[in-house]
């Protein structure tokens, strides 16, 4: 079957710019994990879902990032105003266990480059 | 707060070598130790992973050691490969305590010289 897919790979924004990240999840995934990764660093935990329930923002930079998932399957991560430093490798990854804790299957990732 | 602490940033080893990369946790509630490998332009994939009630776990060429008093757990690749190469991160999380995603180290640069 279908791995996880997100869409765009890569995204040009200029500063100020809104931006909308896609995730397709492995279907009848449960949990739904996003994950930003800095260049030459490891994935950073930015937001949790269970189904359509955010259950985890935590790792969320600032109230410009906002995600949802609406009927518990794709996800839309939106960053609004864009800065500089929001360019990054955005991940998305899945699992079919309740709290993640197993396997998580990660996608191609979105490369967003502001500037 | 980085919580998990991996070495070396970046390793040269011969083709047929053993490779090593070591990591370090602070988080005593972790209990999930997973290991990614990641080629440049995809996402990572898991490799193998651990759970603290075992010291050792092989699959293939590749071996976790997990040393839970230490808070250390080490992936061993065994006859290395060109194939190989790739960056590798080690994580760790909380599959029990509600879902706070992995907590990643911040990756090993590997080359395998053939």
């Amino acid at each position: 079957g279908a791995g996880v897919s997100q869409s765009p790979r890569y995204k040009v924004a200029k500063r100020g710019q809104d931006v909308a990240l896609r995730c397709d999840p492995i279907s009848g995934h449960v949990s739904l994990f996003w994950y930003q990764q800095a260049l030459g660093q490891g994935p950073e935990f930015l937001t949790y879902f269970q189904n359509e329930a955010q259950l985890d923002k935590s790792g969320l930079p600032s109230d410009r990032f906002f995600a949802e998932r609406p009927e518990g399957s794709v996800s839309t991560l939106k960053i609004q105003r864009t800065q500089q430093e929001d360019s990054a490798v955005y991940l998305c990854a899945s699992s079919s266990d309740r709290f993640g804790g197993e396997t998580q299957y990660f996608g191609p990732g979105t490369r967003l480059l502001v500037l | 707060q980085q919580q998990v602490k991996q070495s070396p940033q970046s390793l040269i080893v011969q083709k047929g070598g053993i490779s090593i990369i070591n990591c370090a946790y602070e988080n005593t509630a972790f209990d999930y130790f997973p290991w990614y490998q990641q080629f440049p332009g995809k996402g990572p994939a898991l490799l193998i992973a651990i759970r603290p009630d075992v010291s050792e776990k092989k699959e293939g060429r590749f071996t976790i050691s997990f040393n839970k008093s230490a808070k250390q757990f080490s992936l061993h690749i065994m006859d290395s490969q060109p194939g190989d190469s790739a960056t590798y991160f080690c994580a760790a999380s909380n599959s029990g305590g509600g879902a706070d995603g992995l907590t990643f180290g911040k990756g090993t640069h590997l080359i395998i010289q053939p």
